[in-house]
């Protein structure tokens, strides 16, 4: 069964903080896709990144930087010299095939405070 | 943006009454999935369209229905309103072809069932 794991739910830090959102996820497919989505208050999932199965890469967009472990199924997502504007409910998502259904976690509220 | 609208942007129903939403997908795009999204959950797949055909459903009820139109855009019905329907309605337009693998949404409808 697939399932996606975001174990915090709501995290503050102080603005220019780090601050990493945990991911882990489960599912049986050898190919799969990895999102993050935010969520700011106006509630439109804004897409961050999609990270594909066998590509293990970390990657780094400039605060954002995302870390893909596929030997404990994690993919987190790490903001670096946080903002406000940072604030937002952010989700991780599961998709088995291109198009197809996405399973999401529960999401995290991230606040950062000024 | 996205590129992703939908209507309404909000609605007030009654219990027992049906509902249609609207969703116009993204330029270029042919897949529009429906998620349901209940206060403080992660979004839920209801189904999901590819060229006016159901391409897949999630453990929702017949209530829910969908229909998708030659220009690609898509309405959701539910038809018996029940309380728990209460929820913001995400509409997503992806293409199957390509890389097209993410899924852009859009502000969504916000849904309550009285």
């Amino acid at each position: 069964a697939q399932k996606v794991t975001q174990a915090q739910t709501e995290i503050s830090v102080v603005e220019k903080e780090d601050v990493t959102l945990d991911c882990v996820y489960e599912t049986r497919d050898t190919t799969y896709y990895l999102f993050w989505y935010k969520q700011p208050p106006s509630g439109e999932l804004v897409f961050l990144i999609r990270r594909n199965s066998f590509d293990e890469q970390n990657e780094i967009s400039g605060r954002y930087s995302w870390n893909f472990q596929k030997s404990t199924s994690s993919f987190n997502f790490t903001i670096t010299a946080s903002q406000v504007v940072d604030s937002a409910v952010y989700f991780c998502a599961l998709s088995e095939a291109p198009g197809n259904q996405f399973y999401f976690g529960t999401g995290t509220s991230l606040t950062v405070i000024p | 943006e996205t590129g992703v609208t939908q209507s309404p942007t909000h609605l007030i129903k009654t219990r027992g009454q049906q509902v249609t939403l609207r969703c116009s997908s993204q330029s270029g795009h042919n897949t529009v999935s429906w998620y349901q999204q209940a206060l403080g959950q992660g979004p839920q797949f209801i189904f999901q369209y590819y060229r006016e055909e159901e391409n897949g459903r999630g453990n929702f009820p017949p209530r829910f229905s969908g229909l998708q139109f030659p220009n690609y855009s898509s309405e959701l019905n539910v038809n018996a309103l029940e309380l728990d329907d209460s929820a913001l309605y995400l509409c997503a337009s992806s293409t199957q072809q390509g890389s097209g693998y993410e899924q852009y949404f859009g502000p969504g409808t916000r849904l309550t069932v009285t």
